[in-house]
């Protein structure tokens, strides 16, 4: 059973600082690895997505870098900005079925 | 586009009461999915459905939930008799695929509180 874990679950940090979120998974046969946006009381937007077969995509400010075999990625996030607080989750959809499995989240605050 | 489609966005209900929780998946897509986020807790996998179909329900609870994608219409999750427990946000995502390789499009949610 896929289980996916963030680390850490909170981070607060000053405007203008390079963040790099973590996210880990025990079993790498994915398909891909999605990372998404959730503001409170909000919906999830999709930031970015890994295909099995990539090592990093990039938008923006954002990067995000899979290492498949050692079961992790990680979201790099250059120059925080305020606007960036939010909870960021990690999901994982494997090659053995169609659900996403999700992380349990990094609660970002960016502090001006 | 209109994206994803939820409603109703809050939805009250007392205890043994029904919900009917509401998902238009985006244009030209035919696959759905449903979660459920507890508070404090993280997004669950529930149901997949592509019209008229149950694919997988492996994350529904056994009881008083039940899931439909008709021909014509949005996906329903359907809750009978619901409880406090109940209480949490249900998120609906759709894709054009199986295993998009495109990832999956959320709706913004429809937060069920029960009292």
């Amino acid at each position: 059973k896929q289980e996916v874990t963030q680390i850490p679950a909170a981070l607060s940090v000053p405007e203008g600082e390079n963040l790099v979120l973590n996210c880990s998974f025990t079993d790498s046969a994915i398909y891909n690895l999605q990372w998404f946006r959730q503001d409170p009381g909000k919906g999830l937007t999709s930031l970015l997505l890994i295909q099995s077969s990539q090592r990093e995509q990039t938008s923006g400010r954002l990067n995000a870098s899979l290492d498949k075999s050692s079961g992790r990625s990680t979201l790099y996030i250059a120059a925080s900005q305020p606007g960036d607080s939010a909870t960021y989750l990690c999901a994982v959809s494997n090659n053995a079925g169609n659900m996403l499995t999700f992380g349990g989240g990094t609660r970002l605050m960016v502090k001006p | 586009n209109a994206g994803v489609m939820q409603n109703p966005r809050h939805l009250v209900r007392r205890r043994g009461q029904e919900a009917r929780l509401r998902c238009s998946p985006m244009k030209g897509h035919s696959h759905v999915y449903w979660y459920r986020q507890l508070p404090e807790e993280g997004l669950k996998f529930m149901v997949y459905l592509q019209k008229e179909n149950i694919i997988d329900e492996s994350g529904m609870p056994k009881e008083r939930f039940s899931a439909e994608f008709p021909k014509e219409g949005p996906s329903i999750l359907r809750i009978q008799q619901v409880v406090r427990g109940d209480s949490a946000a249900y998120f609906c995502a759709s894709s054009p695929l199986d295993r998009s390789p495109y990832g999956y499009t959320f709706g913004s949610g429809t937060r069920l509180t029960v009292v």
